[in-house]
């Protein structure tokens, strides 16, 4: 069974950098099938797709915030990263991993896919 | 693409059908698009990907239908369980983008 959980601090302070991993466990992180997502929901909110990472690096980000993140990945602890630099309060909200699949078309490239399953998700509060 | 979810809400009953509604402002290519279903304090989790394929254990009562920029979720008949928020997400076109949700209130 597939399971990812992400880490890191709850509460960050304005123009400060946020950072968070996904452990990975029951599938490896450099599975050629997978991409590996961030998805952030603010309290109340809907859902807005951040980033996706391949095992080799390869990254796709959503250009609202690409200026601002950066996805990382480590295979030897089966484990990605996500950091977003310069946060406001806008920022705050719950931050989930997933697994993602992928498809490759003459056409089109790389078509990063749905996304499942997803980490339980960690709150992430900007604030002084 | 920005994706228009309706009603926002409504209130309905166990054992009623009911049909969630997602529009796309541009037409989704080779139909790529998703639902999912999120339970209060939960993680969302899929239900539908490629417009009408049910993921793993999703049970038959869930049906997606649709095509170019109109897109639909069915459920048959509800059980207490469904009563949740449910997204579409788009992912035929980069950034991958998401509705604002239903909520289904028994």
């Amino acid at each position: 069974q597939v399971q990812l959980q992400e880490s890191g601090p709850g509460l960050v302070k304005p123009s400060e950098t946020l950072s968070l991993t996904c452990t990975v466990s029951g599938d490896s992180i450099r599975s050629t099938s997978h991409y590996w997502g961030w998805i952030r929901q603010p309290p109340g909110k809907g859902l807005e797709w951040i980033a996706s990472i391949y095992h080799s690096g390869t990254t796709y980000y959503n250009p609202s915030l690409a200026d601002r993140v950066t996805l990382s990945v480590d295979p030897s602890e089966n484990q990605f990263s996500l950091t977003l630099d310069s946060v406001t309060a806008t920022d705050t909200a719950v931050y989930y991993c997933a697994r993602q699949t992928w498809t490759f078309s003459n056409i089109f490239g790389v078509t990063v896919e749905w996304f499942d399953p997803w980490g339980h998700g960690t709150l992430v509060t900007v604030s002084s | 693409i920005v994706l228009t979810q309706s009603p926002g809400a409504l209130s309905l009953s166990p054992g009623e059908r009911v049909t969630l509604s997602c529009r796309a402002s541009q037409t989704i290519s080779s139909n790529y698009l998703a639902w999912y279903q999120q339970k209060r304090g939960q993680a969302p989790r899929l239900l539908i990907y490629g417009v009408s394929t049910r993921a793993t254990g999703v049970p038959d009562r869930f049906s997606g239908s649709g095509s170019g920029t109109d897109f639909s979720l069915t459920i048959s008949r509800l059980e207490p369980e469904d009563f949740a928020v449910y997204f579409c997400q788009n992912y035929g076109s980069s950034p991958i983008t998401f509705g604002q949700g239903t909520q289904l209130e028994i």
